[in-house]
């Protein structure tokens, strides 16, 4: 099993330009994750996926968008990149109940000049 | 609303000492609480955790206690070791979901 992956690994983008990151999980996950990881910050939940066609805002959502049209698949979307946006993202996924192990992928670092 | 607070680093250890990193939350209701370590260039990994009060989860060597009384869960480990050298996040989940909250890390160096 591969786990979590995500892709691109890094990327950098000008202000203004668009993109999106990709999450894939082979562990049949309800739950899926977006955070943002900056520095003396730990990780901010951007927005969450409780199945497959669900999204919900988390802490930080503004200037992001996502969608899970599959189970195992979790896009998040830059539409206007701004470089308050440059930072470390993490997806990660698990079963779902309260005290269930997240499992995360190794980052996406994004640069926005 | 919920909230983890872990002491600032980092801390740097010679090999073999006694650890301690401190962990203490603010949240509604009976959270879970994890440890998370990060290692250099990778992802976050499930180090331990704790479902409810008085539990102690441990692995590798570490270990921490869910106390509730003073809405604690203390990392701990007898002797680390060079390869324990990593960013260390305490967690919760609030009891209506699986949404972690974390702390802001804590950057462990072991020296030889």
């Amino acid at each position: 099993n591969a786990g979590v992956t995500q892709t691109p690994k890094f990327r950098v983008l000008k202000t203004g330009q668009s993109m999106t990151l990709l999450c894939a999980q082979d562990m049949n996950h309800e739950y899926m994750y977006w955070y943002r990881q900056d520095p003396g910050m730990g990780l901010r939940l951007i927005h969450y996926s409780v199945g497959e066609g669900t999204t919900a805002k988390g802490e930080v959502p503004d200037g992001y968008n996502v969608s899970r049209l599959k189970k195992q698949n979790f896009l998040l979307g830059l539409e206007s990149a701004a470089p308050s946006q440059t930072s470390v993202y993490f997806c990660a996924s698990s079963y779902g109940a309260q005290g269930n192990e997240q499992f995360f992928g190794p980052g996406t670092r994004l640069t926005v000049l | 609303g919920n909230s983890v607070t872990q002491m600032e680093g980092p801390v740097t250890l010679s090999e073999e000492a006694f650890l301690t990193i401190n962990c203490t939350y603010t949240a509604t209701g009976y959270p879970s609480l994890f440890w998370y370590v990060q290692y250099p260039g990778e992802g976050l990994q499930l180090l331990l955790k704790a479902t409810k009060a008085d539990d102690k989860g441990s692995n590798k060597g570490f270990e921490a206690t869910y106390r509730k009384e003073t809405t604690s869960f203390h990392l701990e480990k007898g002797s680390v070791q060079v390869s324990d050298s990593a960013v260390y996040f305490c967690a919760l989940t609030r009891p209506a979901g699986n949404m972690l909250t974390f702390g802001g890390g804590t950057r462990l160096m072991v020296k030889p």
